[in-house]
Parts: structure tokens; C-alpha cells; sequence
């Protein structure tokens, strides 16, 4: 049973554009998330987090937004750059001593010039 | 500042034999994470290393084990290898075990099982 939950496995957008990359999750008991963005050949980089007390965070281009009644998150991305081209990754953390992340499957993002 | 570091990049390996990937963690870092990432899936949590003592497992069998040494570099040893063991295998350090400790992850070795 998926803990995580990437729906989308691709996503196309033009340069400049807003992105919006869905993450849903089923246990309540993830106290914290994370984006993770993937390029070929390189391992999975941290993008940025939201603790579950938070609605909202912001990082320059990149805002994630956590809707905990839906358990649903999303991480907005503008303006797109071609260089967002990537694989992100949403992962939670239930907050533990372990700190070992369940990742969803991931959405492939194209950003096109 | 040297990054995570994993060796070897590819591994073909036949069904039935063992393999042994390694790890370097970034400089500062003594918690090493494993995943293993299934082609169309996510990293899986394997196990977490911390100061050479497991701090915690996945939902894996016990031919999957590993070794952290006093350098805190790791090892992940898989034996009785299988065809689904064929995957991305990620190791990801951090400078504290636990959660709110930001992972770095490596490249990842790529092994496939036939």
C-alpha cells in the first residue's frame, strides 16, 4: 500500500510558466515533507520541506503548500526554467530517531523554452 | 567539500551470488542511509547507519545487511541475489540520525541481476 501518492507521471509546462506538482499521502502520522528533484545519472537533491503544523513554505521560485483535511501537497514552481527539468520526488517522514523518508513514485517535469 | 560518493556506477550480477556496493559519506556526516530505487519507483528505505550501529530498518529481508565503518563510510551486502534485486541502489548521508537532518544522496550504483 503506497503511502505516498505521485499521480502524475509527467508533467509538460513553457518556460515561464507556473508548475504544479501533486503529492497525496494516506497515514496522518507524517510529521513532516519533502520534495527531492532528480536529474539523470545524480542522486535524488533536497528541494524544500514543510513541517505538518504548516500550511505553507517558501523558497525563492518554490512554494509548497500542505492541505492537511485532503492530506494532500503540492509544490508550485515560478517562473518555470528550463533547468526545472527533472524527476521531483515527494517524500514524508513520520519524525522519528530513523529518520528514513517514504518516497512517492515521482512526476517527470519538462520545462520547454 | 566532497559529496556522497558511491562505487561501483554498474554491477551485472547473475542470480544466486552476492554483492557488496559502497558508500562515502560527505565530509562531517556520520548517518548513512540506504535505498533501493525500482525502475518507475521510488527510493525505498533499506536501513540507516549511525556512529557503526543500525539505527533502524525497512521492510527488507535479512540477506540485505550492511556495514558502517569508523570513518563512516558504508557497505550494503546483498546475498542470495534475486532478479527483483535488480535497481538503483541510492546511499544517503546526513550529519545527525533522525528525522529533520537534511539526506544527501549519492549517484547510486546501478545493478542488475540475471
Amino acid at each position: 500500500d503506497q503511502q505516498v501518492k505521485q499521480n502524475s507521471p509527467s508533467l509538460s509546462v513553457q518556460e515561464g510558466r507556473i508548475s504544479i506538482l501533486n503529492c497525496d499521502y494516506t497515514n496522518s502520522m507524517f510529521d513532516y515533507f519533502l520534495w527531492y528533484k532528480k536529474y539523470p545519472a545524480e542522486g535524488p537533491t533536497f528541494l524544500i520541506s514543510i513541517s505538518s503544523i504548516k500550511d505553507k513554505n517558501e523558497d525563492g521560485r518554490f512554494t509548497v503548500f500542505l492541505n492537511k483535511s485532503a492530506k494532500h501537497l503540492s509544490l508550485h514552481i515560478v517562473p518555470s526554467q528550463p533547468g526545472d527539468s527533472a524527476v521531483y520526488f515527494c517524500a514524508g517522514d513520520y519524525g522519528g530517531s530513523q529518520g528514513n523518508l517514504i518516497f512517492g513514485k515521482g512526476t517527470k517535469l519538462s520545462v520547454k523554452p | 567539500e566532497t559529496g556522497v560518493t558511491q562505487s561501483p556506477t554498474h554491477l551485472i550480477k547473475t542470480r544466486g551470488q552476492q554483492v557488496t556496493l559502497r558508500c562515502s559519506s560527505q565530509s562531517g556526516h556520520n548517518t548513512v542511509s540506504w535505498y533501493q530505487q525500482a525502475l518507475g519507483q521510488g527510493p525505498q528505505f533499506i536501513f540507516q547507519y549511525y556512529r557503526e550501529e543500525e539505527n533502524g530498518r525497512g521492510n527488507f529481508p535479512p540477506r540485505f545487511s550492511g556495514l558502517q565503518f569508523p570513518n563512516y563510510s558504508s557497505e550494503l551486502n546483498v546475498n542470495a541475489l534475486e532478479l527483483d534485486d535488480s535497481a538503483l541502489y541510492l546511499c544517503a548521508s546526513s550529519p545527525l540520525a533522525g528525522s529533520y537532518n537534511e539526506q544527501f544522496f549519492g549517484p547510486g550504483t546501478r545493478l542488475t541481476v540475471l
